[in-house]
């Protein structure tokens, strides 16, 4: 079945200690992304990347890492926690340069 | 830089009647766009999208949207809905680049028996 994966599904943390949403898809899509969902706001594009090794900041990139030393592997990092990054994080994949399958989500709250 | 203004934040509507989501966008060069279905608790799913061709694009589970250029629309339509399409839906524009994608604040469609 083709799916994009995303764990933790939901995470509770606090202010500062680092933590990593992993992201994997099975489709062998060349185009990867992260965003985020908050209400009244839509989805914000916070990085993007369109093959192994190549990333590059979306919209909202402040406070977040990526990588991508695999094709089906995305993950994003937040460095250092704050509690204006809780919110709902979705990853998503595509053979297209946008995004067609989206990954469960992740409710991520910083206390 | 390109904007989606979805117009609806909710819409309620009974059950096999018709409806349309509106959808309208700013870009100073061409675009791409698309309709993505939400249902609760899940991830985004793409309904549509317009690249290029026909005006009128059809998607997954009856759903249809016509690009308007003159009007900058972009709006969703289906003749007959059902309860099982009741989710949030938002619509998203991409500029000629197609690496950035921009999305509406969504709209709530709520059908009611």
């Amino acid at each position: 079945e083709a799916q994009v994966t995303q764990n933790p599904r939901y995470l509770i943390t606090v202010t500062g200690k680092k933590l990593t949403v992993t992201c994997s898809q099975n489709m062998n899509h060349e185009y990867m992304s992260w965003y985020r969902q908050d209400p009244g706001l839509g989805l914000r594009q916070i990085y993007y990347s369109m093959n192994v090794e190549v990333t590059d900041k979306g919209d909202v990139p402040e406070g977040y890492k990526v990588s991508r030393k695999e094709k089906r592997n995305f993950p994003l990092i937040l460095e250092s926690p704050s509690p204006n990054q809780t919110s709902l994080y979705f990853c998503a994949s595509s053979s297209l340069q946008v995004p067609e399958f989206f990954g469960p989500g992740t409710r991520l709250t910083v206390l | 830089a390109q904007s989606v203004t979805q117009l609806d934040s909710q819409v309620p509507v009974f059950e096999e009647a018709p409806v349309e989501l509106r959808c309208n966008y700013s870009s100073s060069v061409s675009v791409y766009l698309f309709w993505y279905v939400q249902y609760p608790n899940q991830g985004l799913q793409l309904l549509l999208k317009y690249l290029s061709g026909s005006t009128l694009v059809k998607g997954i589970n009856g759903f249809e949207a016509e690009f308007n250029k003159s009007q900058t629309s972009f709006h969703l339509r289906k003749p007959s809905v059902h309860i099982s399409d009741t989710a949030e839906y938002f619509c998203a524009v991409s500029s000629g680049s197609a690496r950035q994608l921009t999305f509406g604040s969504g709209t709530q469609l709520t059908v009611l028996p």
